[in-house]
């Protein structure tokens, strides 16, 4: 059973702090992302990774960068958080030449 | 860019009635087409997925139509019950491409015992 776990549930951060989400998959696959959640725009996608040490931009990548240092990790970081930064995360992963994404539980951030 | 675009944005059925949740997209070089149910608090799961070279696609109550010509799509569940409620995302991706997905923004329904 894929297992994708999230750092946190739930997190509340100052404006101006810097914040990391991590996201740990345990089924060796290659590729992971890490989405946005918000009403009435389901889910963007801000960055993606197809292997330790690479990451592509998505649609979002504007006050966010990423860190895939294993295969396993892939952090997302808001280096001076915002209010517009306030949303529910949500880190998902697959294998490489398969379709289907991999949840985690997300992370709802709030930003104050 | 690929666009997708979803209506309704919210559903209401009677238990028992059928539900049908439409999608089109903006690129034609995509050709796999999933639909994500995410229950409330919960994570977002697969629950059917249809590729460009396949009309229909049926999953016990669960169905999804493609119609490539006007790109779009359509996800419908029959005999519908209390746990479908649910918010349902379609995506549209180009497979070997990195499976980066563009999602729509999402239909909540909910289904009235």
């Amino acid at each position: 059973d894929v297992k994708v776990t999230q750092s946190s549930r739930y997190l509340v951060k100052r404006t101006g702090e810097k914040v990391f989400l991590e996201c740990v998959q345990d089924m060796d696959h290659e590729n992971m992302f890490w989405y946005r959640q918000d009403p009435g725009l389901g889910l963007r996608l801000i960055y993606f990774s197809y292997d330790v040490k690479m990451k592509e931009k998505g649609d979002i990548p504007e006050g966010y960068s990423v860190s895939r240092e294993k295969k396993e990790r892939f952090s997302l970081i808001l280096e001076s958080a915002s209010t517009n930064q306030t949303s529910m995360y949500l880190c998902a992963s697959n294998p490489a030449g398969q379709e289907t994404q991999y949840f985690g539980p997300g992370t709802r951030l709030l930003v104050l | 860019g690929e666009n997708v675009e979803q209506h309704p944005s919210t559903l209401s059925v009677q238990e028992g009635d059928s539900a049908v949740i439409k999608c089109t997209y903006s690129d034609s070089a995509s050709n796999y087409f999933p639909w994500y149910k995410q229950e409330l608090g919960k994570r977002p799961q697969l629950i059917i997925d249809i590729r460009s070279n396949v009309g229909e696609k049926k999953d016990q109550r669960i169905a999804v139509t493609l119609n490539k010509t006007a790109k779009h799509f359509s996800l419908h569940i029959t005999e519908t019950q209390p746990e479908d409620s649910a918010v349902y995302f379609c995506a549209a991706s180009i497979t070997g491409y990195g499976q980066n997905f563009v999602f729509g923004p999402g239909t909540r329904l909910s289904v009235l015992p």
